[in-house]
């Protein structure tokens, strides 16, 4: 079945350090990549998203990039704060045609004041 | 953004018995989703449901052990039936708006089962 791995597991940086997290999906047919930040006892939040039809996407702290040939794209937190400290989950789905969307293992990040 | 409520918010219940979990839309939706999310673990799609028609089960999930309701466009239930330890999880609720189907998750769930 169509598949997504996110890297790493576990990630601990210090406050002002940046973050990336890596992922890799198996349908070729994919075309939207949304981010999602989990805090404890809450619902998954929808952070950035990208489509296929860009390869970059950034909004103030967070970038998201996207490579089609490779099939991987990547999570890119700068200038980290305590609050962003969370589970953070990436997934691919397809726009049209039964877009159920597959979803990473998650990776635990601490940011470390 | 579509905004949801779940409840209970969290319920500890004894084995063999159910539960059932509410999920309240503040728009109307064709599709919601119910997903669960084992302690540390990533979310897993349990069934699609539909207003009008049966939901859609994904593989490894029955609706003898996960009925679903829904009555309307704005409200689903999620039962997880006969509960055992192993059901102890986080059930969330999504709803997907936009061209791109951004989902949209429910505050969760969190079920205890002793």
């Amino acid at each position: 079945g169509e598949n997504v791995e996110q890297h790493p597991s576990t990630l601990s940086v210090q406050e002002g350090d940046s973050a990336v997290i890596k992922c890799t999906y198996s349908d070729s047919a994919s075309n939207y990549f949304p981010w999602y930040k989990q805090e404890l006892g809450k619902g998954p939040q929808l952070i950035i998203d990208i489509r296929s039809n860009v390869g970059e996407k950034k909004d103030q702290r967070i970038a998201v990039t996207l490579n089609k040939t490779a099939k991987h794209f990547s999570l890119h937190i700068t200038e980290t704060q305590p609050e962003d400290s969370a589970v953070y989950f990436c997934a691919a789905s397809r726009a049209t045609g039964g877009f159920k969307t597959i979803f990473g293992a998650g990776t635990r990040l601490f940011v470390k004041a | 953004s579509a905004v949801i409520s779940q409840k209970p918010s969290r319920d500890i219940c004894q084995r063999g018995t159910s539960l059932t979990i509410q999920c309240q839309v503040d728009s109307q939706v064709t599709m919601m989703f119910w997903y669960r999310q084992q302690p540390g673990q990533s979310l897993t799609l349990i069934a699609t449901a539909n207003q009008g028609s049966e939901a859609t089960y994904e593989s490894g999930f029955v609706i003898d052990k996960f009925p679903i309701s829904r009555p309307n466009l704005t409200f689903s239930t999620l039962t997880v039936s006969n509960l055992s330890p192993e059901d102890s999880s986080i059930y969330l609720c999504s709803v997907p708006q936009g061209y791109y189907n951004e989902q949209f998750f429910g505050p969760g769930t969190r079920l205890t089962v002793l």
